[in-house]
């Protein structure tokens, strides 16, 4: 079954301090991985694609398939980036499929 | 535009009500899904629409029953709903739903806040 893994329910870091998010994933064909944020009050982004291999508001996600991971990670925390993220992967049927996600909170 | 637009933001309905939800893109996308987001949880599927068709029903009960007037609208119809039906309905739309699609990634409205009293 295609299954998404987040295994932190919150994140809490200090303005400036590294973050990563973990996402490990199941699933047996080869997966379109996405990262997801929503911020308070807003609708749900997409942050990151997997194929496109690129940085958005400074984060970064490698797919490793030898892990099954697709961490979420970003050098230098800002207060800005508070908000829940949701790993996510199109499975079977192309059905996007999310990890339950993780609230990161970034203190100042 | 780059959006997909979601009215009502805000609904309160009763048990023996019958309202709808509406979602509109104009992107040109061909495939546009519901799904339902309960506080602090993520987003489930509950349809998929690909070339104004259903094409995923997630066993979602029939008092929810969706609609697709055309490539741009998706319609969520709502009948003799439950208090636990209370969540965030999101809409979303992606380029297509076939091979070579999901890449893209799906494009999200802000979404229906429904409280059934």
């Amino acid at each position: 079954a295609q299954r998404v893994t987040q295994p932190e329910k919150l994140l809490s870091v200090f303005k400036g301090a590294p973050v990563e998010l973990k996402c490990n994933y199941s699933y047996s064909g080869s997966p379109e991985l996405f990262w997801y944020v929503q911020y308070s009050r807003q609708r749900l982004q997409l942050l990151l694609r997997h194929i496109s291999r690129e940085s958005i508001k400074g984060f970064t996600a490698d797919l490793n398939k030898g892990e099954t991971s697709f961490h979420l990670k970003k050098p230098f925390a800002q207060e800005e980036d508070s908000a829940m993220y949701y790993c996510a992967l199109t499975s079977i049927g192309n059905k996007l499929v999310f990890g339950a996600g993780t609230i990161l909170r970034v203190k100042s | 535009d780059t959006e997909v637009t979601q009215t009502p933001k805000h609904l309160v309905m009763g048990m023996t009500n019958k309202k709808s939800l509406k979602c509109e893109q104009h992107m040109g996308h061909r495939a546009m899904y519901w799904y339902k987001q309960k506080a602090k949880k993520p987003p489930e599927l509950m349809f998929v629409y690909s070339y104004e068709k259903l094409s995923i029903n997630e066993s979602v009960p029939s008092r929810f029953s969706p609609e697709c007037p055309n490539s741009s609208l998706l319609n969520l119809h709502l009948h003799a709903l439950q208090p636990e039906d209370s969540a965030l309905y999101l809409c979303a739309s992606s380029p297509g739903h076939g091979s070579g699609q999901a890449a893209y990634g799906y494009t999200f409205g802000s979404g229906t806040r429904l409280t059934v009293v």
